[in-house]
Formats: C-alpha cells, structure tokens, sequence
C-alpha cells in the first residue's frame, strides 16, 4: 500500500530555470510532510518541511507548496543550479512520528 | 558524533547466514528509525523506537528480522538466515522528539548483499 505516490522517476531542467517536483498522497490522517534530498552513497538530507495547517513554505531557493483538498504537494526549486541534482524524496507522517516515503524523483540539472 | 552513524557500510552475506547492523544514532535523540529501501525505490519503514521501546514493528518483512535499542541509544538489527531477497540498503534515523514534528538525520546507510 503506496501511501506517498512521486509519479515522475526523472526530471531535466536547464541552469536557471525552475525545477518543479511533485508527490501525492493518500492517506488524509498526514499532518506533516517533508521533501529529503540524497546524493548517491549517502543517507538522504533533510530539505524543507510544511504543516498540514499551511499552503505554502519557503527556505531561500526551495518552497513547498501544499494542496490538502488535492492531496498533492510540491516542491520547486529557483533558479536551479547543477550542486541540486541529486534523487528527491517525499516523506509524510503523522502523530507518531512514523514516516512514509515516495519513491523518489532523479533531478538533473544542466550547466 | 555530530551526525547518524551506521556499521559496517558495506556487508556480504552468504545466503543462510545471520547479519547485525548497527546504528549509533545523534546523542540524546529520542526517536530511532529503521529503514529498508530497495534499488529504485524510496525507503521503506521497518520499526521504529522511542527511547528504549520498540513502539512499532510493523514494517520487519519476517520473523527474521529483529531490532533492539536496549540502552535506549544505539541499535542494532538483526537478520537471521539471509536470503536474496533481503539485498538492499538498509538506513537508520533518529530525530530529537517525539511530541511534535520534526525532521529525522539519517545515516549513510549499510548496504547488506546477500549472496
């Protein structure tokens, strides 16, 4: 039972542009969700976080963005640069701590 | 250490044979996590820990599987009579609290080969 859902295994995009990367999920007991990052030979990186009680948080490059009714969150990256391609994970859990997994988006980025 | 440690990186089992990985999570966090994440695929919860106790073990595949914390800090999970299939990178986590969200540190995982 897939519960975090990242339906695009990989995404190019040029030096500069915007890198937009999805997830969806099922279960509507998440109350929080996190995008991690990980290089190859490494355990993944924490990213960036939101909330289930907001729509929208930024960290300098990255903001997440979150639609409940859709079930579907975001995370876009601008401008992006070639130090961000790595794998992209999606991550949701709720009250217990317990976190569930997509199974990850392979970003390239272009010099 | 500043960060989640995990021993040994790498591992080759004979298929049988019985494997511990061990876990040394950030001092004083107290929620430890175990992961098992397949080629291509993101990681997949096995059990998760809070202080000593072993609050959810939903996710070990098999009775072959077993994880402790004893003293509340460092674990270890066990794999006994390894198969094929068991081949994977198996992370661990910890994160600071438990009462309200927090990001979890990973380590850089143990890739167990069983062959």
């Amino acid at each position: 039972d897939q519960q975090v859902k990242q339906n695009s295994p990989s995404l190019s995009v040029q030096e500069g542009r915007i890198s937009i990367l999805n997830c969806d999920y099922t279960n509507s007991m998440f109350d929080y969700f996190l995008w991690y990052k990980k290089y190859p030979a490494e355990g993944p990186t924490f990213l960036i976080s939101i909330s289930s009680i907001k729509d929208k948080n930024e960290d300098g490059r990255f903001t997440v963005f979150l639609n409940k009714s859709a079930k579907h969150l975001s995370l876009h990256i601008v401008p992006s640069q070639p130090g961000d391609s790595a794998v992209y994970f999606c991550a949701a859990n709720w009250g217990n701590n317990d976190m569930r997994f997509g199974a990850g988006t392979r970003l390239t980025v272009k010099p | 250490g500043a960060g989640v440690s995990q021993s040994p990186r790498y591992k080759v089992a004979k298929r049988g044979q019985d494997v511990a990985l061990r876990c040394d999570p950030i001092s004083g966090h107290v929620s430890l996590f175990w992961y098992q994440q397949a080629l291509g695929q993101g990681p997949e919860f096995l059990t998760y820990f809070q202080n000593e106790a072993q609050l959810d073990k939903s996710g070990l595949p098999s009775d072959r599987f077993f994880a402790e914390r004893p003293e509340g800090s460092v674990s270890t999970l066990k794999i006994q009579r390894t198969q094929q299939e068991d081949s994977a990178v198996y992370l661990c986590a910890s994160s600071k609290t438990t009462g309200e969200h927090t990001e979890a540190f990973f380590g850089q995982g143990t890739r167990l080969t069983v062959v």
